[in-house]
This record gives C-alpha cells, structure tokens and sequence, in this order.
C-alpha cells in the first residue's frame, strides 16, 4: 500500500463547475498538507497548504484535512479553463528535514 | 519572492556524456535542496536530498556515482548525471524549502533530458 493514494484521472469538468480532488493516506504522523498545481513540464508549484486538520480557503480554492479518517481535499470553485493542469497532493511528518511524500496527481481538464 | 532558478530547462546530449543541472535560489538562502526526477504521467520521485556544504543523502535505489549533487553555497545547488544512458531520459525538478513560506517549498521549472 502507498503511503499516499490519489485518483490520477482524468478529471474532466465543464467551466464554472465544483471540483474536488482528494488524496488519502496511511502514515499518522503526518502533520503537513499541501495541493501543488503542474501544468505540462513545468515545476510544481504551491496552491495551499494546511497544518494538522481543519479547512483553510483562499480565493476559489478550500482545503480540507481531516486526520481522524486520514483524507485531505482541494476544492475549485467556479473553476476555469486556466485550472487545466495536474493537481498534486503532498505530506511530510514534523521531522527534520521534512520529506515531502507526493501523491500520484490528478489530472484536471476544465471545458470551456 | 522565493523564486528557484533551474537551467538549463531542456537539454539533449549524447549516450555516455555528462551533464549538468543547476538550481539557484535568487531572493533568499536555500539551506536544503531535494532534487526529484519525474517520469511522463507520474508523480515526482524524490532522488536525494542535499543540505549546504555536506554530502547529499540519496533515497534507496539512487545510484549517488551516478547523479552527483553538489550543494556548495546557500545559493546554488547542482545535479551531475554522470555517463547518462537513454533510461536517464527524464524530467529532472529541484525544490529548496523556504522558512517564512507557510511552510511551502518552491520549485524550480525543470529539466527536461533527453540522452540519445
């Protein structure tokens, strides 16, 4: 089993549509949360990013974290043909040097 | 700010050759640098981490003869594939975490090898 799970896709989704991407895992010492936008051969780069549980939003982008049942969320409000891209969730434990453990990515294709 | 410089951003080179990735930090010091290699459709693969002027810890399975990681100043960090072979073909990321940042880490754009 991989310590991140994550639906690769394809997503493919109207424009001004809901979109919720998730990602689950298995390591509970988990403590940092993070959604990473790639868009094709580019570098990652951050959306959001949540310590320990709870929701944090900014813009058209929520993310949630529930520790209890070990699943995170990206959710994509009004979402845009700009949001094309691969959705990438990423954790790491409180260690020192903070690796991060990458999920697979979703692939997201908004339609205009 | 936090910007990660990374070139070249493709590179094509000959069987056995070697080449050389370089990643800099423009607006603040990285201290540690993780270098990742992505293949097509894949999620990023970390290589190896490198903290600044001591020697890089390879993850399991990565030949550290092979990708060579310099890590000399707070500002430049460098990935040598040495003797690259076709299988190296790849995309080649670097990632240095920054303090201040909400806890993210910025990456750099890339690096696109091909060996022929």
């Amino acid at each position: 089993q991989k310590e991140v799970e994550q639906d690769p896709g394809p997503l493919s989704v109207p424009e001004g549509a809901i979109v919720s991407l998730n990602c689950t895992y298995s390591n509970s010492a988990f403590q940092y949360f993070m959604w990473y936008r790639q868009y094709s051969r580019k570098g990652p780069e951050l959306l959001m990013y949540t310590y320990s549980s709870g929701n944090k939003e900014d813009g058209r982008f929520t993310a949630q974290v529930d520790k209890s049942s070990k699943y995170i969320s990206l959710f994509i409000r009004d979402s845009q043909p700009s949001d094309s891209a691969t959705y990438l969730c990423a954790m790491s434990d409180a260690g020192n040097n903070r690796k991060l453990i990458w999920g697979l990515g979703t692939s997201l294709g908004v339609n205009p | 700010g936090a910007v990660v410089s990374q070139h070249p951003s493709r590179v094509i080179c000959k069987s056995g050759t070697s080449v050389k990735i370089e990643c800099r930090s423009l607006d603040f010091q990285a201290t540690t640098m993780f270098w990742y290699r992505q293949f097509p459709k894949q999620s990023l693969m970390l290589m190896a981490t490198s903290n600044e002027g001591s020697k890089a810890t390879y993850e399991q399975g990565v030949e550290k003869d092979k990708f060579l990681i310099n890590h000399a100043s707070l500002t430049l960090s460098t990935l040598t594939v040495t003797s690259a072979h076709p299988e190296d073909s790849s995309f080649y990321i670097c990632s240095a975490r920054v303090s201040g940042l909400d806890y993210g880490y910025t990456f750099g754009s890339g690096t696109r090898l091909t060996v022929v």
